[in-house]
């Protein structure tokens, strides 16, 4: 039972090129999350979804888009990466919005955007 | 925004009892109150939760006032592996757009 699994755990890109970070978790959960986090700061919610097939924005999803490929899965883009991009990236899942569920997150993938 | 507010930063002695403040003045009537920590880059770990009443578990427990305005997180007696960035979070049902706010670091004095 591995939880929330997100791979690469460390990437470093060049200005403009793409990107795919991947989150799958085992627990059967409906809600998946994905927050970014800056040096010194906390999380940020950039996207969300709370079942398969529908997705909505968070805080700050401009650069990003995501796709919830099944109930496992929720992957995250950037198309066309900037400097601005550089941080810590933390997927997380939950039982459902119904459920006073607590957020299990994965160990974090960082990205560097030179 | 986040709902709720934090001191950004609090010390306490090694063995003694860890009270962090959260303030969430327009909590709603079906807004759980949340905590979280994060320790060091790790990913954050879930701690408590509560609605009205308090709440003990085998790592904290949760005080929340009886208007519901602020709560309290208390570590009875703090370790140093207590040292983290804790999050008080409020998350209505029936919405998954859970925000975040800054965190209160816990400096554990050893």
């Amino acid at each position: 039972n591995a939880g929330v699994t997100q791979t690469p755990k460390f990437q470093v890109l060049k200005t403009g090129q793409s990107m795919t970070l991947q989150c799958a978790q085992d627990m059967n959960h409906n809600s998946m999350y994905w927050y970014r986090q800056d040096p010194g700061m906390g999380l940020r919610l950039i996207y969300y979804s709370a079942s398969e097939g529908t997705t909505d924005k968070g805080e700050v999803p401009n650069g990003y888009n995501v796709s919830r490929l099944n109930k496992r899965e929720f992957s995250l883009r950037l198309e066309s990466a900037a400097p601005s991009q550089t941080s810590v990236y933390f997927c997380a899942s939950s039982r459902d919005r119904m459920n006073t569920g607590e957020l299990f997150f994965g160990e974090g993938s960082r990205l560097t955007v030179l | 925004d986040a709902k709720t507010t934090q001191p950004p930063s609090m010390d306490c002695a090694e063995g003694r009892a860890a009270n962090l403040p959260c303030n969430h003045s327009t909590i709603s009537g079906n807004e759980y109150v949340y905590w979280y920590r994060q320790i060091h880059s790790q990913g954050p770990q879930y701690i408590i939760h509560g609605l009205k009443n308090n709440e003990t578990n085998e790592m904290a427990s949760l005080i929340i006032t009886e208007d519901r305005k602020s709560s309290t997180l208390i570590l009875p007696h703090a370790t140093l592996r207590d040292t983290a960035v804790y999050y008080c979070i409020v998350r209505p049902q029936g919405d998954d757009k859970i925000i975040f706010g800054k965190g209160t670091r816990l400096h554990i004095l050893p």
